[in-house]
């Protein structure tokens, strides 16, 4: 079947505005993470998903960083009055389970003007 | 609280030759699992091993396998044979199995293989 799914793939923001970020992980996956990415690092921990139920957001930077799965499916990131320091990669990814690997999509890259 | 260690930033290897890529993690969840991920400069990222905490016998994908030394907390990434494809950053990571399984990564090494 089809993989991690987002888009949209490149979103340039001009600062202030607000964007969203979506994500469709692949069908029947319970688990559904959000990374952020800055050039040349590892991915940082945003915040977890199982099924619809948001389980750990304690990577979320501020309070303008919120993320939903309302139905336990798609995923939509949104950053509210989006800063030059929000500009990165973000990445989901999915799981089966709670204990399998998590298989990512190909990321949005965000760039704030 | 759950850490990942990569300690080498960069690595540059001969064609076909093996290459270890070191991973140290620290956690206090007592099941958990390991994970290695390969990032092409394309951007995505790639699943490569799994390795479980109570598992018996290192884990082997392929040309990867983990050596996973569970009393010095370690999760060494081996490539035999490498090739020019093998190029990219490579990630260690972890899941503990405790209440909110999140997954954290290390901070990658980068190999070049030279050819």
């Amino acid at each position: 079947g089809a993989g991690v799914s987002q888009s949209p793939r490149y979103k340039v923001a001009k600062r202030g505005q607000d964007v969203a970020l979506r994500c469709d992980p692949i069908s029947g996956h319970v688990s559904l993470f959000w990374y952020q990415q800055a050039l040349g690092q590892g991915p940082e921990f945003l915040t977890y998903f199982q099924n619809e139920a948001q389980l750990d957001k304690s990577g979320l930077p501020s309070d303008r960083f919120f993320a939903e799965r309302p139905e336990g499916s798609v995923s939509t990131l949104k950053i509210q009055r989006t800063q030059q320091e929000d500009s990165a990669v973000y990445l989901c990814a999915s799981s089966s389970t709670g204990k399998t690997e998590a298989f990512f999509g190909q990321g949005t890259r965000l760039t704030v003007v | 609280a759950q850490k990942i260690t990569q300690t080498q930033p960069g690595m540059f290897v001969q064609e076909k030759e093996a290459v270890t890529l070191d991973c140290t993690y620290d956690t206090s969840d007592p099941s958990y699992g390991l994970f290695w991920y390969k990032q092409p400069s394309s951007g995505e990222m790639i699943f490569l091993i799994y390795q479980g905490s109570y598992d018996q016998q290192n884990a082997t994908e392929g040309r990867y396998s983990l050596n996973f030394q569970k009393a010095r907390k370690s999760a060494n990434l081996v490539i035999s044979a490498s090739q020019l494809g093998d190029s990219a950053m490579y990630f260690c990571a972890m899941r503990g199995y405790s209440s909110a399984s999140k997954i954290i990564f290390g901070s990658g090494t980068r190999l070049s293989i030279r050819p």
